[in-house]
């Protein structure tokens, strides 16, 4: 969804390194999400906000961090990149009216590989 | 707790062909349904979702899905593939006692053969 975009797109960094990832978007949404996806694993989450001065740890949040820089701006970083994060990550939105309803979107994704 | 399953990694068929993806669900609450597709270096993009209503759901690019509670399932189906078909699966679902976290299956991969 040309809405949320993501930078960067793909990434390679080495073991030990600090890395942030952005994700913004135009839709206006109050709650913004980070996921990460792994083959054969489906999606999962990392953190999750619903709004500025709110956010939550996902099922998976050791060795990251985010933060809600505004309404329209979510950041997932690691602090100490390892292997076993390489992955594809995604940022979603959603309304946050709608309650349970609500559908997320996401955005194109991230391709981190760390060596 | 919410969960999801899609019991198949790889559906295979030929185009002009019926295609089936299948979700199975478990739930506390009711349950919302959704299905995600993401095509090659794509993000996810939103298909359809069950909320209430209609047990049969229409979505975007000839989609559409089957809700049957007593199956608890939640299957994607198309008439008539499409090569352009061809891509990555994921359904998700998110119980009525909650409003934010979805659960994802692990995907399925479909290929549409010319």
């Amino acid at each position: 969804d040309a809405d949320v975009t993501q930078t960067p797109r793909n990434r390679i960094t080495k073991t030990g390194k600090r890395i942030m990832l952005e994700c913004s978007q135009t839709k206006g949404h109050d709650r913004m999400y980070w996921y990460r996806q792994d083959p054969g694993l489906g999606l999962r989450l990392i953190y999750y906000s619903f709004d500025v001065k709110d956010i939550n740890k996902g099922e998976i949040s050791d060795g990251y961090s985010v933060s809600r820089q505004a309404q329209a701006k979510f950041s997932l970083s690691l602090e100490s990149a390892i292997p076993n994060q390489t992955a594809l990550y995604f940022c979603a939105t959603q309304r946050g009216t709608g309650g349970s309803t609500d559908t997320q979107y996401f955005g194109p994704g991230t391709r981190l590989t760390v060596l | 707790a919410q969960s999801v399953a899609q019991p198949e990694d790889q559906v295979n068929v030929a185009e002009g062909n019926p295609l089936t993806v299948k979700c199975t669900y478990s739930v506390s609450g009711n349950p919302y349904l959704f299905w995600y597709v993401q095509y090659p270096n794509r993000g996810l993009q939103f298909l359809l979702k069950y909320i209430t209503g209609d047990n049969l759901v229409k979505g975007s690019y000839g989609f559409e899905a089957e809700f049957n509670k007593s199956q608890t399932s939640f299957h994607l189906k198309k008439p008539s593939a499409l090569v352009s078909d061809s891509a990555l699966y994921f359904c998700a679902v998110r119980d009525s006692t909650n409003d934010y976290k979805l659960s994802f299956g692990a995907g399925t991969t479909v290929t549409v053969r010319a």
